[in-house]
């Protein structure tokens, strides 16, 4: 069956220091890889995502992902975390001839604090 | 441009009773799509309309769920009867291509007693 991951459900950073989402992947062919945030209250808004090319993607505010498709990763990543980055982040994956529906992981709750 | 809209934000109903959620898309966006999260778990796809045409409802859980996207604008969703597992949060999503990011609604949060 296809899914995606992400083993941790919390992650606590202080300010300033570098975050880390995890996120892996199993899924047949080449998938789309996207990261999306939702803040409460909020839907899920769009970061970033890698379909070919540089295995490392920029996005909005700062982030960044690694795609790593020996381990079938695609971890999110930002080099110093802000208070406001605190929110629920979800990694998703669109498999190739399947049409647009994407698959989610379970989401990761990320927690930055001063 | 107004993002994705959905009502209601809210909805607690009893096992049984009957509840429609609504969703605008973006205008002008021809792909609509439905997923749900069910007590914290992954974000689940439900279905995906072109149009007015089910492209894929492969995830409907059950004949109890309908939707429907008439004219192409705006879509529903009804569940008829609610049970206690239908609760969970309702998001909604619309992309101007199959292919393109697509966005999503604040959902609607179901809750069956």
């Amino acid at each position: 069956a296809q899914s995606v991951a992400q083993p941790e459900d919390q992650v606590n950073v202080a300010e300033g220091n570098p975050l880390t989402v995890k996120c892996t992947y199993s899924v047949s062919g080449n998938p789309y890889l996207f990261w999306y945030v939702q803040y409460p209250n909020r839907g899920l808004q769009f970061l970033l995502k890698y379909i070919t090319g540089d295995n490392l993607v920029k996005g909005s505010y700062g982030f960044e992902a690694e795609f790593n498709k020996s381990q079938t990763s695609f971890h999110l990543k930002k080099p110093s975390a802000l208070v406001s980055d605190s929110a629920l982040y979800f990694c998703a994956v669109r498999v190739p001839g399947q049409g647009g529906k994407l698959i989610f992981g379970q989401g990761t709750e990320l927690s930055v604090k001063p | 441009e107004a993002g994705v809209t959905q009502f209601p934000s809210h909805s607690v109903i009893e096992k049984g009773q009957t509840v429609t959620l609504r969703c605008d898309p973006i205008s002008g966006h021809d792909n609509l799509y439905w997923y749900r999260r069910v007590m914290g778990k992954e974000i689940k796809f439900l279905l995906h309309f072109v149009k007015e045409s089910k492209q894929d409802e492969s995830g409907m859980p059950n004949n109890r769920f309908l939707a429907e996207r008439t004219g192409g604008t705006y879509s529903t969703l009804k569940v008829q009867p609610a049970e206690l597992e239908d609760s969970g949060v309702y998001f909604c999503a619309s992309s101007g291509g199959v292919y393109n990011e697509q966005f999503f609604g604040p959902g609607t949060r179901l809750t069956v007693l």
